[in-house]
């Protein structure tokens, strides 16, 4: 069974459309991460949530809105899609007592177009 | 605040070869280090990780020890194959509920 599944893996679609993506964790883990890759492959956090309460919010658009409905599911909502919106997105999880040891999803790959 | 920084490729080698990563960091107090790696068209996978200064994590013959003196955690391996073409990314995270912070990740390209 996949630890960390995201929904889905590509997503083609107009400027301007609403999109979401959804993400589930079967590991009983306290903490969930949304995770933006540009085009040149970095890697920078855009939300976490613990047990349902939002931790960080890093400086991206109010169009991006993480939604939470229990410990296990953390689904990113995007609004009014931009061109530069097309990266590829990461689901994560981690259980604080587990060595920090951080467990990534397979990867959504958004083309706004 | 966190900050990795780690060579920046690509690097191409030889089956075969030896590989060293450098990768370095600053942070506070005592984090955990990590090495991820992302073959083409995938996710992100665990390579190895160590939690405290000395420790040596392994996997798939890839290595990497946390140098707190040296604010260090270089990856390596004796004997690289093509398979191990990858991008690699070095990241930290300081616990609780905090993310990772990675590196720029170094492109791997090994050939036959």
């Amino acid at each position: 069974d996949t630890a960390v599944s995201q929904t889905p893996k590509y997503l083609v679609t107009q400027m301007g459309n609403d999109k979401s993506i959804k993400c589930e964790q079967n590991l009983g883990h306290d903490t969930m991460y949304w995770y933006k890759q540009d085009s040149k492959k970095f890697l920078k956090i855009m939300f976490s949530y613990n047990n349902k309460e939002l931790i960080i919010n890093e400086t991206v658009p109010n169009r991006f809105s993480p939604k939470s409905p229990d410990k296990a599911h953390l689904n990113l909502h995007i609004n009014s899609l931009e061109l530069g919106d097309s990266a590829v997105y990461f689901c994560a999880s981690r259980a604080q007592s587990a060595g920090n040891t951080i467990y990534f999803g397979e990867g959504s790959w958004l083309t706004v177009v | 605040g966190n900050s990795v920084t780690q060579m920046e490729g690509p690097v191409t080698l030889s089956e075969e070869a030896f590989l060293t990563i450098n990768c370095t960091y600053t942070a506070t107090g005592y984090p955990s280090l990590f090495w991820y790696v992302q073959y083409p068209g995938e996710g992100l996978q665990l390579l190895l990780k160590a939690t405290k200064a000395d420790d040596k994590g392994s996997n798939k013959g890839f290595e990497a020890t946390y140098r707190k003196e040296t604010t260090s955690f270089h990856l390596e391996k004796g004997s690289v194959q093509v398979s191990d073409s990858a991008v690699y990314f070095c990241a930290l995270s300081g616990g609780g509920a905090d993310g990772l912070t990675f590196g720029k990740g170094t492109h791997l390209i090994i050939q036959p």
